[in-house]
C-alpha cells in the first residue's frame, strides 16, 4: 500500500497559472522522483532528487527535496494545455532497497 | 534508443484463467520492476529483479502471482486462476544498475478479468 501523502488530489487551473503539489512521508527517503502519466501510458520521469535541500529544474518544472528528507514539492510554472495529466511523487525509503513508494497522484486539468 | 516495451497492451480474460504478461527492459538495464496500478490509484510494487540475485517478491499479493526473468533481460509476470480483483494496469520498469533509482516505465498491460 501507499505510504506517501500526495496533495492535492486534483487541480483545475487556467492556462498560464502556476501549479504546486507536494508529498510527505513518515519515513526518511534517500531519493525523491516526480513522474507524469498521460492516459494509456506509463509514467514518465520528470525530475530526480538525491540530496536533502536539493532544488532542481527541468524547463518549467521545479522540484525540491525537503530538508527533513520526508517531503518534496513540484512546481509547474506558466501552465500550458499539454501539462494535463497525473503527476506522481515516488520515494526511495532508506530501509527498502530498490523499491519505490508512490503517492496516489495529482490530477492536473488545464483550461484555456 | 528503445524504451521499455510490454505486451500485450490489453488483455481480457475470463475469471479462473491464467495470463502471462511480458516485459522487455531497456537494453543494458540490470534491474527490472513490476508494479500494479488500479483505476485512479498510484502504483503498487509487486516484484523486483536485480542482476542474478534472487528477486524481491515481497509485493506479490498472493501465491497466484509469479514472475521470472530469463537471461537477465525479458521478464514474464504470470497470474494463475485470475480473479476480478486482478483487473488493473500492470506496469514494468527498468533501471540502469542496482540501486540506481531512476526507473523508466513501459506503457503497461491493461488486464480485465470478466
Amino acid at each position: 500500500g501507499q505510504q506517501l501523502n500526495q496533495s492535492p488530489q486534483s487541480m483545475f487551473i487556467q492556462e498560464g497559472e502556476d501549479v504546486s503539489m507536494n508529498c510527505t512521508s513518515s519515513s526518511i527517503f534517500n531519493t525523491w522522483l516526480w513522474y507524469k502519466q498521460d492516459p494509456g501510458e506509463g509514467p514518465v520521469l520528470l525530475i530526480a532528487l538525491y540530496k536533502a535541500g536539493e532544488l532542481t529544474s527541468n524547463g518549467r518544472l521545479t522540484a525540491q527535496f525537503g530538508i527533513t528528507r520526508k517531503d518534496s514539492f513540484l512546481n509547474i510554472s506558466a501552465s500550458i494545455p499539454s501539462d494535463v495529466g497525473i503527476y506522481f511523487c515516488a520515494g526511495q525509503p532508506t530501509d527498502s532497497w530498490g523499491k519505490l513508494q508512490f503517492g496516489a497522484g495529482t490530477q492536473v486539468v488545464v483550461t484555456p | 534508443g528503445a524504451g521499455v516495451s510490454q505486451s500485450p497492451s490489453n488483455k481480457v480474460t475470463e475469471k479462473g484463467k491464467d495470463v502471462e504478461l511480458r516485459c522487455d527492459p531497456i537494453s543494458g538495464h540490470t534491474a527490472l520492476y513490476w508494479y500494479r496500478q488500479s483505476l485512479g490509484q498510484g502504483l503498487e510494487f509487486l516484484i523486483y529483479f536485480q542482476g542474478n540475485s534472487a528477486p524481491d517478491k515481497s509485493g506479490l499479493p498472493s501465491d497466484r502471482f509469479s514472475a521470472e526473468r530469463t537471461g537477465g533481460s525479458v521478464s514474464t509476470l504470470t497470474i494463475q486462476r485470475t480473479q476480478q480483483e486482478d483487473s488493473a494496469v500492470y506496469l514494468c520498469a527498468s533501471s540502469l544498475v542496482d540501486g540506481y533509482y531512476e526507473q523508466y516505465f513501459g506503457p503497461g498491460t491493461r488486464l480485465t478479468v470478466t
